[in-house]
This record gives C-alpha cells, sequence and structure tokens, in this order.
C-alpha cells in the first residue's frame, strides 16, 4: 500500500531563517505531489504542485519554493521566512490530477 | 475555475443526533466529489468519495448524496458520536484540477 511521510512534524524558526520541509511517498511510481498550506487551522490552500521530476508548478506567488530531486520526494523550502509563513503544511500525491489526493501528517511551523 | 462553496462553517449537534454538511460547485465538469475529515493537527482523511454517475452511496454512518442538475452534493453523518468532532471538507474535481470548500468544524456534544 502507499504512505505519505513528510518530516519535521513541528518547527520553530526565527525570521529571516532558512526553511526546509520534506516529503516523501512510498508504494507509487510517479505520483503528482502537492504541497498544502492551511493558516488559522482551516482552508486549504495549493501552494505547489508536481506532476513529474523538475516539473513544479506554482499556485501562489510568495517566499516559498518547491523542488521534486527525486520522483517520489518533493521538498518545500524557503531562503528567508517571514511571520506570515508560520502555519500548517501539508504534502499530498494523487495518481494523477483530477484523482484522489491523500495527504501527509502535516508540519506545524512557527515562525517567531 | 471551480468555485467550491461549503455550508455550514460551524455545527454544533447533540450525540445520536444527524449532521448535514453541503456543498455546491460551479463547473459541471466536475465529475468526482470526496469527503475528508481532519482531526486536530492531522492531515485530512478521505472518508466517503462519489462520482458522478452516482447519486448516492453509503458507508455505515455516512452517506453522500450528489444532485448533478442543481451543482450539490452533501455529507450525511447519522447518529453522530463524540469522535466525529472534527473539520470536513468536501472537494470536487474535473479531470486534471481539484478544488476543495473552505471546511466545516463539527462539534458533537456528549
Amino acid at each position: 500500500s502507499q504512505t505519505i511521510h513528510q518530516w519535521p512534524a513541528t518547527l520553530v524558526q526565527p525570521v529571516g531563517s532558512p526553511l526546509s520541509l520534506e516529503c516523501t511517498v512510498e508504494g507509487t511510481s510517479n505520483p503528482n505531489l502537492y504541497w498544502y498550506r492551511q493558516a488559522a487551522g482551516r482552508g486549504l490552500q495549493l501552494l505547489f504542485y508536481s506532476v513529474g521530476i523538475g516539473q513544479i508548478s506554482s499556485e501562489v506567488p510568495q517566499n516559498l519554493s518547491a523542488s521534486r530531486p527525486q520522483d517520489r520526494q518533493f521538498i518545500l523550502s524557503s531562503k528567508k521566512l517571514l511571520l506570515s509563513d508560520s502555519g500548517f503544511y501539508l504534502c499530498a500525491w494523487s495518481v494523477k490530477l483530477g484523482n484522489t489526493i491523500y495527504f501527509g501528517e502535516g508540519s506545524w511551523l512557527t515562525v517567531v | 475555475g471551480e468555485n467550491v462553496e461549503q455550508h455550514p462553517s460551524t455545527l454544533s449537534v447533540q450525540e445520536g443526533d444527524s449532521a448535514v454538511i453541503k456543498c455546491t460547485y460551479s463547473d459541471s465538469a466536475s465529475n468526482y466529489f470526496p469527503w475528508y475529515k481532519q482531526e486536530l493537527g492531522k492531515g485530512p482523511q478521505l472518508i466517503i468519495d462519489i462520482r458522478s454517475n452516482v447519486g448516492e452511496k453509503k458507508d455505515q454512518r455516512i452517506a453522500v448524496t450528489l444532485n448533478k442538475t442543481a451543482k450539490h452534493f452533501s455529507l450525511h453523518i447519522t447518529e453522530t458520536q463524540p469522535e466525529d468532532s472534527a473539520v470536513y471538507f468536501c472537494a470536487a474535481s474535473t479531470s486534471n484540477q481539484f478544488y476543495f470548500g473552505t471546511g466545516t468544524s463539527l462539534t458533537v456534544i456528549p
């Protein structure tokens, strides 16, 4: 069966510091991968998605970036964090676009 | 693009009562409608889904109905229990895009 892992689970970072959140999917090949953010614990905002290695689509302009160095690895990064980057970040995958999306357990980021 | 609206944003019910959450969508090309449950501090988990060629689907205490003509679909939870308390998201999907509703915070009062 397929599983998705993301880490770290919680992170407290000072303003201006870098960020790296990692996500891996097991048990499937060439998945579509996604990064979502939840602010204020409610709505799901799509940040990035990827349909293949090195292919990244950005949905919202911001100081975050995403990379997909391997088929089942997705990384969310920032060079300099802002207070507004605080939130709950969710990695997710699907077999193909429009199909069921499966979420990881999330990473809590607090920028102080 | 697709616009998914979800109501209500918060819902409180007594244990044992039923809960209903409703969503509307705008794109007639949407053909897949999943529902997710998100417990505090966790990622959303798929609980039930329905495709456009089906009008109703049931899984134990939860059911989903779809009205394609009116472009709305609903989640029904019967005999609610405290562990049903969570945030629920609906979604509508076309062949290449996935759109989420804004979520409903359900509280089941023991």
